[in-house]
């Protein structure tokens, strides 16, 4: 099978505006995984979903991130009144229940954020 | 204090020589470790993981751990030009969720024939 996919793979948005990011994890894999890299930096985690348990969204650097993910595969990370710092690659990755802890990524989502 | 932190880079090391990737955590109770390999532009790949202290290896890879030293390191042995990427450490800390990793800021290798 695919491995994880995400769209759109750039986005260049305005300053104020609302953006929707989409991730489809690997068939059969329950855990899903957002993260975001700034330039030069290592990955920041944002949030995590495990199956129907509530996510963990202690990674969530502000309210103007959310992100859901519907029947249990393909989820959207959305970013509200879009903020220059918020320029970043967004990845996603997504594990296996027998493997929960061997995260696969996506390509990530490059944000410029203009 | 960052909580995941990697020796400062970039690493520049001839073909063939012995890579060494070192990085510390803060986080006593920490239970996994990993090391992740990043080309430029790519998304990162795992390449190690490891839970108890001691060594591991995998082909020319060795993940060492010390947990009294809060200390986890990657060798790479006789190393290659295909192996120059950046080298992300990730932790998980005790009592958070599995999916709820940290990463160091990466080490850049560069390996030159």
């Amino acid at each position: 099978g695919a491995g994880v996919s995400q769209s759109p793979s750039n986005k260049v948005t305005e300053k104020g505006k609302d953006v929707e990011l989409r991730c489809d994890p690997i068939s059969g894999h329950t855990a899903l995984y957002w993260y975001r890299q700034s330039l030069g930096q290592g990955l920041e985690f944002l949030i995590y979903f495990q199956g129907n348990s509530a996510p963990d969204k202690s990674g969530l650097p502000s309210d103007r991130f959310s992100a859901e993910r519907t029947g249990g595969s393909v989820s959207t990370l959305t970013i509200q009144r879009t903020q220059q710092e918020d320029s970043a690659v967004y990845l996603c990755a997504s594990s296996s229940p027998r493997t929960i802890e061997t995260q696969y990524f996506g390509p990530g989502t490059r944000l410029l954020v203009l | 204090q960052k909580e995941v932190e990697q020796n400062s880079g970039p690493l520049s090391v001839p073909e063939g020589a012995i890579a060494s990737l070192n990085c510390t955590y803060s986080d006593r109770v920490s239970q996994s470790f990993f090391w992740y390999r990043q080309y430029s532009g790519k998304s990162p790949e795992l390449i190690m993981s490891i839970y108890s202290n001691g060594d591991k290896e995998d082909g020319r890879f060795t993940a060492q751990l010390n947990k009294a030293s809060q200390y986890v390191s990657l060798l790479i042995r006789d190393s290659q030009p295909s192996d120059s990427a950046t080298y992300l450490c990730a932790v998980r800390a005790g009592g958070t969720s599995y999916g709820k990793l940290t990463f160091g800021q990466g080490t850049i290798l560069t390996v030159h024939p």
